[in-house]
Formats: structure tokens, C-alpha cells, sequence
């Protein structure tokens, strides 16, 4: 079975500076990798997300991921930090069931932004 | 566009008590997925609907159970309310018809039980 592994709990970053969220999962065969957002009160949103096209996947709100296959990482970035970003990040993986596929969450890192 | 609906916001339950949570999914969209998420835990699958019948389960009880209408809504049934299933709910819809490697979740904005 698949599953999918952020590194942190909590990242705290100050405005202007870059954000780097860590993901890492295990597949037997191509997954599809996704980075959903949820900000506080709200639903989830989703960022962007990995179908084996491009290994640098760009995303809303100026946010990229980049698939690395040898290292078996899909990690978050943004190169800076604006206060609307402090929300709860989600990696999530395509994981092969019976006939269908499903979605496997990580357990989210939420990204606080300091003034 | 509208998105996917959920209902009510909150709900206050008592132990061994019945819970009844709604979901109405983007117009167009035929699959529905449940999710649960307790506090400070990712989202744990609990069902997936798909032209109103149930396409697969998670890893939960029995007393876990739903249906989805002819108009594509759903509605997530949780009997014998036990303490831990205070938890966010969670719905969504997707465009391709759901269990597809490349599935968008569009989500609603979740039902709290308590």
C-alpha cells in the first residue's frame, strides 16, 4: 500500500522569505501526487498536482512542486512568504485499489507566517 | 458556478445518538466522496458514490453508511454514535467520474459533529 509522509507538523516561516514543505511518499508504480490547501474556516483547495507530465508542476498563489523520482519526494515551495498563505498543507497520493484509484492524505503541515 | 454544499455546519450529538450529514455536489459532477478528518489527523476515506451506487469503502464500521440520490447529492449516515467520531466531515465532488490516477476533489466546506 501507498502512503504519504510530511516531514513536518508545523512550519513558521516570516513574510518575505521562502517556504519549503516536505513530502515524501512510497508507490510501487507511477502515482499521481497532489498538494491540496486548507485555510482556516474554509474547504479545501487544491494547489496543484503531479500526473507524470512535467516534473515541475506550478501551481495557484505561486506555489510549485517538484517530483523527484530517485528521491521519492514531492516537496511544496514558494520563494516568498505572504500572511495569506498561514493555512494547513496536504500531500496526497493516487493509490491503485481493486479496480479504481483513492486518495491517500498526508497528516498536513500547517504553515505559519510571521510578520 | 456553485460548489459543493454541505449540511448542517455543525451538529451536537449524544453518545449511542444517530447523525445524518448532507452533501450536494457541483452541478454536473456524478461522484461523491466522504471524508473524515479528526483534529490534528489527515483526511481518512470513508466512502465514494458514484451514479448512486457505493464504489468502495475506507476502513470503518458498518455503522458508517450513506446513499446518493438520483440528483447526485448524498447523505452520510453514522449510527451509534461513539466519542470518537467527533470529527469534520468532509465532502467532495470530482468532474472525472471519480477512481480515475488523475481525480481533482472539489470540497464542500465540511459538517462538524460533535
Amino acid at each position: 500500500a501507498q502512503s504519504v509522509t510530511q516531514l513536518d507538523s508545523h512550519v513558521s516561516v516570516s513574510e518575505g522569505t521562502p517556504v519549503l514543505l516536505r513530502c515524501n511518499y512510497s508507490s510501487s508504480y507511477s502515482p499521481s501526487l497532489f498538494w491540496y490547501v486548507q485555510h482556516p474556516n474554509k474547504g479545501l483547495q487544491l494547489l496543484l498536482k503531479y500526473t507524470s507530465a512535467a516534473t515541475l508542476v506550478k501551481g495557484i498563489n505561486g506555489f510549485e512542486a517538484e517530483f523527484k523520482k530517485s528521491e521519492t519526494s514531492f516537496h511544496l515551495t514558494k520563494p516568498s512568504a505572504h500572511m495569506s498563505d498561514a493555512a494547513e498543507y496536504f500531500c496526497v497520493v493516487s493509490d491503485h485499489l481493486d479496480s479504481n484509484y483513492q486518495l491517500i492524505w498526508g497528516a498536513g503541515t500547517k504553515l505559519i507566517i510571521k510578520p | 458556478e456553485a460548489g459543493v454544499t454541505q449540511s448542517p455546519t455543525h451538529l451536537i450529538k449524544t453518545r449511542g445518538q444517530q447523525a445524518t450529514l448532507r452533501c450536494s455536489p457541483i452541478s454536473g459532477h456524478t461522484s461523491v466522496y466522504w471524508y473524515q478528518q479528526a483534529l490534528g489527523l489527515g483526511l481518512q476515506f470513508l466512502l465514494w458514490y458514484d451514479e448512486g451506487e457505493e464504489r468502495n469503502r475506507g476502513n470503518f464500521p458498518p455503522r458508517f453508511s450513506g446513499r446518493q440520490f438520483p440528483n447526485y447529492s448524498s447523505e452520510l449516515n453514522v449510527n451509534a454514535l461513539e466519542l470518537e467520531d467527533s470529527a469534520l466531515y468532509l465532502c467532495a465532488s470530482t468532474p472525472e467520474g471519480g477512481g480515475t490516477r488523475t481525480d481533482t476533489h472539489y470540497f464542500g466546506p465540511g459538517s462538524r459533529l460533535t
